[in-house]
């Protein structure tokens, strides 16, 4: 059974703070990791993918893979309350389970104000 | 684009009903995952298709459950009877690669 583990939080940040998200995975052959934001009542929506070792940033976002150590994390700069959330870290398998999404069961965070 | 397009957003049913849910997926996009959401379970993946084929159903929790993808734009996803314990949102998600986006989901309440 493929797992992709989480800290369920909450994890609560003062605007403007730095956010931290951690996942830790156990298929070693995964290759594709993906980290969605859900609102509440809302559906996920995708806000970054990474594939490689190493750190990809989009804006505020910075996600960063170390395949050795299985883990992923989101760092989120200058937090607003609009990022308050649930994310999910979601890990693509590997062999005959190409596509197939294994989703942690997220963490919430509170940015307050 | 619209995006992935799920119907009802909300379906109430008694139990031993049948419960039929609706989605269709982004236009292009060759992939189409049925996924449930429980804050007991999480986000699982239920079954998903590639090009209206079903590759894997493992995620499928019992025979009651079962689900088509008659062509492109189309996939449904049956519960027949339905129990209780099925009461979830339901997700629908489409990808032309490895990134998936989701509908806005069916809350399902089986009384």
């Amino acid at each position: 059974q493929k797992e992709v583990e989480q800290n369920s939080g909450p994890l609560s940040v003062p605007e403007g703070a730095i956010a931290s998200l951690n996942c830790t995975y156990s298929d070693r052959g995964s290759q594709s990791f993906f980290w969605y934001r859900q609102y509440s009542g809302k559906s996920p929506e995708l806000i970054m993918s990474i594939y490689s070792n190493g750190d990809k940033e989009d804006g505020r976002f910075t996600a960063q893979l170390n395949k050795a150590s299985q883990y992923v994390s989101l760092l989120i700069r200058d937090s607003q309350p609009s990022d308050s959330a649930t994310y999910l870290c979601a890990v693509e398998g590997s062999g005959g389970s190409n596509y197939k999404l294994t989703f942690g069961k997220g963490t919430l965070l509170t940015v307050n104000p | 684009d619209a995006g992935v397009i799920q119907s009802p957003r909300h379906e109430v049913t008694e139990m031993g009903q049948e419960v039929t849910l609706r989605c269709k997926p982004i236009s292009g996009h060759d992939y189409l995952f049925w996924y449930r959401q429980t804050m007991m379970r999480g986000l699982e993946l239920l079954i998903y298709f590639n090009n209206n084929v079903p590759i894997d159903d493992s995620g499928m929790p019992e025979d009651r459950f079962s689900a088509k993808m008659p062509n492109a734009s189309f996939s449904t996803l049956k519960i027949q009877p339905s129990e209780p314990r099925d009461s979830a949102v339901y997700f629908c998600a489409s990808s032309r690669g490895r990134e998936a986006f989701f509908g806005q989901g069916t809350r399902l309440t089986v009384v």
